[in-house]
């Protein structure tokens, strides 16, 4: 298996434009989250879905961020505008049920 | 929250020596991980350990858990300039549903110099 594959690596985009973040879990797991990393806050879980269904969202920054789980093989962060205090890096990661969680390499987002 | 919090923040050593690092966490747990972060990448798993378990090895790694203090440590034996990373614990969140996402704290900076 190729793990957790996250696109892009870099994005750089301009405040105010929308940005989506993807990700591919590892085929057969079943709980996938989205992290955000920054050197303030460290690494925040903002949301995590199991069985493709959202649990718990309440890492979720503001109204502005967004994520789907359409399928069991992918998953999407969407920031809808993006502003400048966006800019970390997002780490998606999928496990099974209670077991280690593997991490994608992670996409550096800069909001100019 | 439940996130595990690291001492000490950051770590510098020679190579040769022993890094300990430890992790406290508030509630109960049935297991906690531990995971290795190098800059700029993703973080990588390095050991479970049960609650039923008192200590657990994995190469040069050693952890052990004190769950009446809510403790647990990570012990690098005979380190090398490749283990400067930051180290982080994860205690599980438990819920009503039985799902279990990590949080993470701040972590421990290690330096191995060589």
């Amino acid at each position: 298996d190729a793990g957790v594959i996250q696109s892009p690596r870099h994005e750089v985009t301009e405040m105010g434009q929308e940005v989506t973040l993807r990700c591919k879990p590892i085929s057969g797991h079943n709980s996938l989250f989205w992290y955000r990393q920054t050197m303030m806050r460290g690494l925040e879980l903002l949301i995590y879905f199991n069985n493709n269904v959202p649990i718990d969202d309440s890492g979720m920054p503001e109204d502005r961020f967004s994520a789907k789980m359409p399928n069991a093989s992918f998953s999407t962060l969407k920031i809808q505008p993006s502003e400048p205090r966006d800019s970390a890096v997002y780490f998606c990661a999928s496990s099974l049920s209670n077991g280690e969680a593997f991490f994608g390499q992670g996409t550096r987002l800069t909001v100019v | 929250s439940q996130q595990g919090e690291e001492d000490p923040q950051a770590l510098s050593i020679q190579e040769g020596e022993n890094a300990t690092m430890n992790c406290s966490y508030k509630t109960s747990i049935n297991n906690l991980q531990w995971y290795r972060q190098n800059s700029g990448r993703g973080l990588v798993h390095l050991i479970l350990i049960r609650s039923n378990e008192r200590e657990k090895h994995s190469g040069r790694l050693r952890v052990t858990l004190d769950t009446s203090k809510k403790s647990s440590s990570l012990l690098i034996t005979a380190s090398r300039a490749a283990d400067t990373a930051s180290y982080f614990c994860a205690p599980p969140i438990f819920r009503n549903s039985g799902n279990t996402p990590l949080v993470f704290g701040k972590g421990t900076r290690l330096s191995v110099i060589a």
